[in-house]
């Protein structure tokens, strides 16, 4: 299967949270991102967790670690229409980035 | 921050020309630079890895000659996509490394979007 996976759709209200999930295989990661990519753009690095945290939180973004279930989610706080996108988790292996699926936020008004 | 560019952001050429594609970082050396290739409502998929003054590393099933990478300086890395065929119409994203070991961050650029008629 896939080294890293997500969910591949996300439809929430504007002002809720939204609960981005994601697995990932290599227990060796010694860290894993979250990126954020819009329509015909690039993708921006939105955030970092290194292997031995559990928790990072940057604003309204929250990044949950569980190394043990090798389960990374990424958490918005009172989401905004300008946070519809398409979200990547990756991890690094040997160097590389593996990049989950993304999955596509959507936030209805 | 660390800002990546990509030159050019959209080129429609004929089939059987060569396109070629810069990648820059902006306000910081690269050693490392990578090349993605992106299909619509796909995943990124890495195509190479381009090293400053060495020849570049591609995955498993890139053809390297007809994906040429040349990576001449700490700041700038190009793919070009020799004899284009439609089936090379895609989604080109670079990255370009910052920092070292466990502190390795990658940076993207915007992305070109190559359309082969």
């Amino acid at each position: 299967g896939e080294d890293v996976e997500q969910s591949l759709f996300l439809s929430v209200r504007e002002g809720d949270s939204s609960v981005i999930n994601c697995t990932y295989t290599d227990s060796s990661s010694t860290y894993l991102y979250w990126y954020k990519q819009e329509p015909g753009a690039g993708l921006q690095l939105l955030t970092y967790i290194f292997s031995n945290m559990d928790m990072k939180q940057d604003q309204r973004l929250t990044v949950l670690l569980n190394k043990k279930d090798k389960h990374l989610s990424l958490r918005i706080a009172d989401t905004q229409t300008g946070d519809s996108a398409i979200y990547f988790c990756a991890e690094s292996k040997r160097g590389k980035l593996i990049f989950g699926q993304g999955t596509e936020l959507s936030v209805k008004p | 921050g660390a800002v990546v560019s990509q030159h050019p952001s959209r080129v429609i050429c004929k089939s059987g020309t060569s396109v070629k594609i810069e990648c820059r970082s902006l306000d910081f050396q690269a050693t490392t630079m990578f090349w993605y290739r992106q299909f619509p409502k796909q995943s990124l998929m890495l195509m190479a890895t381009s090293n400053e003054g060495s020849k570049a590393t591609y995955e498993q099933g890139v053809e390297k000659d007809k994906f040429l990478i040349n990576h001449a300086s700490l700041t700038l890395s190009t793919l070009t996509v020799t004899s284009a065929h439609p089936e090379d119409s895609s989604f080109y994203i670079c990255s370009a490394q910052r920092g070292q070991g466990a502190q390795e961050t990658q940076y993207f650029g915007p992305g070109t979007r190559l359309l082969v008629l």
